[in-house]
């Protein structure tokens, strides 16, 4: 089974250029989670969604974070404008709620660095 | 905010157990407890989870106290590639299975 599929592995954009970010999560994962973690800390969840629709974004700073999952499968998350703040690694995961365990699957991440 | 208390750092040596403390005092009685764990450069990867009973699977054991305030992340025989991150976390389906994240314990494997 493919994993979730996460790109730009790395991204360097300077403060208050724009960047957007992919996610493909596992096949049949109804819901898809954006998470933003800072060097030296766990994972924050910014987004969440189930199927196309948006569950829980509370945390999402939505003056300058967007994200869309079109059709219920592939999301993109953008910044616009970047702060220098946003360096961090952008996880994406999918779970099912099929499976018992409601485990979540994580991709590699995306690590960027905003200068 | 995360409802558990990790260590911040341990260590073992190579071949030995492993046992990884986690403390979440105030769980209430539908919430889980999943381990999570992160290697350098990779994404979070799920270890396990149990609600009451101990847990084993192929990767680690889960000893969960009787009065579930507290719990133990047991790694058999730990290997140079369990070194990393690991993520105890509280988890009830009545929050829109939402993980919530502490700092963790880092562990470095000794050779």
């Amino acid at each position: 089974e493919a994993g979730v599929a996460q790109s730009p592995r790395y991204k360097i954009i300077e403060k208050r250029q724009s960047v957007a970010f992919w996610c493909n999560p596992i096949s049949g994962h109804a819901t898809l989670y954006w998470y933003q973690q800072i060097l030296g800390q766990g994972p924050k969840l910014l987004i969440q969604f189930q199927n196309n629709g948006v569950v829980d974004d509370s945390q999402l700073p939505k003056d300058r974070f967007s994200a869309e999952r079109l059709k219920g499968v592939d999301s993109t998350l953008k910044i616009q404008p970047a702060k220098l703040e946003d360096s961090a690694v952008y996880l994406c995961a999918s779970s099912s709620r099929a499976a018992s365990s409601y485990e979540q699957y994580f991709g590699p991440g995306t690590r960027l660095t905003v200068t | 905010d995360a409802k558990t208390t990790q260590p911040p750092s341990m260590d073992c040596a190579e071949g030995r157990a492993a046992n990884l403390p986690c403390n979440h005092s105030t769980i209430s009685g539908n919430e889980y407890v999943y381990w999570y764990r992160q290697i350098h450069s990779q994404g979070p990867q799920y270890i396990i989870h149990g609600l009451k009973n101990n847990e084993t699977n192929e990767m680690a054991s889960l000893i969960i106290t009787e009065d579930r305030k507290s719990s133990t992340l047991i790694l058999p025989h730990a290997t140079l590639r369990d070194t990393a991150v690991y993520y105890c976390i509280v988890y009830s389906t009545d929050s829109s299975y939402k993980l919530i994240f502490g700092s963790g314990t880092r562990l470095l494997v000794r050779p």
